[in-house]
């Protein structure tokens, strides 16, 4: 069975502080999507990484895919409150399976 | 429509009941999932179908779920008999094509059995 851990599994921080959330599996993907879902609606899509060791930035948010192509890692610098929801990791399994990460609660006090 | 369309966005339910939750993906996607979620908690794969048929049906919990694709559009996830441990938020997903597209979500139905 394919599993993604996460963690931390709740973070809650001050705004403008800086955080780190891993995506941790034993396999390897074809590629790893990133999303943030708020309440009461489905998860958004932030960033697809396709490389092993590929990093791509969006904005505030800095993302990384392992060498191996097994974990990846969210960072956030100067968190926001607008930033607070749920970020799950889906790994890319084959041809058409997203497996996703067990999420991480994210809440940033203003 | 515009995007993924769920209903009901809420059901209460007996335990033993049979519910018929239905999705509606955005049109033209040939692929769309069914996953489940737990309060707060990570997605759980439930089911995959690529047009109508679904080569993965490796997800669903017991014999009580089923579900359905007509005309490589609707979707109708079934659960019959339904316990409390059905409670959850069942979402719905459709994509475009091959895995590493963009899989758009609908906001869910929130299932609670009494």
């Amino acid at each position: 069975t394919q599993l993604l851990e996460q963690s931390p599994q709740f973070l809650s921080i001050q705004e403008g502080e800086n955080l780190t959330v891993y995506c941790n599996s034993s396999s390897v993907f074809s590629s790893l999507q990133w999303y943030r879902q708020e309440p009461g609606e489905g998860p958004v899509l932030l960033v697809t990484v396709v490389t092993g060791g590929e990093v791509k930035k969006l904005k505030r948010l800095t993302f990384q895919f392992g060498d191996a192509r097994k974990d990846s890692s969210l960072h956030i610098t100067a968190a926001q409150p607008g930033d607070t929801g749920l970020y799950l990791c889906a790994g890319v399994s084959g041809t058409y399976k997203y497996i996703f990460g067990t999420g991480t609660r994210l809440k940033v006090l203003a | 429509g515009a995007g993924v369309s769920q209903s009901p966005s809420n059901k209460v339910t007996e335990k033993g009941k049979d519910v018929e939750l239905r999705c509606d993906p955005i049109s033209g996607h040939t692929a769309l999932y069914w996953y489940r979620q737990s309060l707060g908690q990570g997605l759980e794969f439930l089911i995959y179908f690529q047009g109508n048929s679904a080569p993965d049906k490796s997800g669903l919990p017991s014999d009580r779920f089923s579900a359905e694709r007509t005309g490589g559009s609707v979707s109708t996830l079934t659960i019959q008999r339904t316990q409390q441990e059905d409670s959850a938020v069942y979402l719905c997903a459709s994509s475009p094509g091959p895995p590493g597209n963009t899989i758009y979500f609908g906001e869910g139905s929130w299932l609670t059995v009494v």
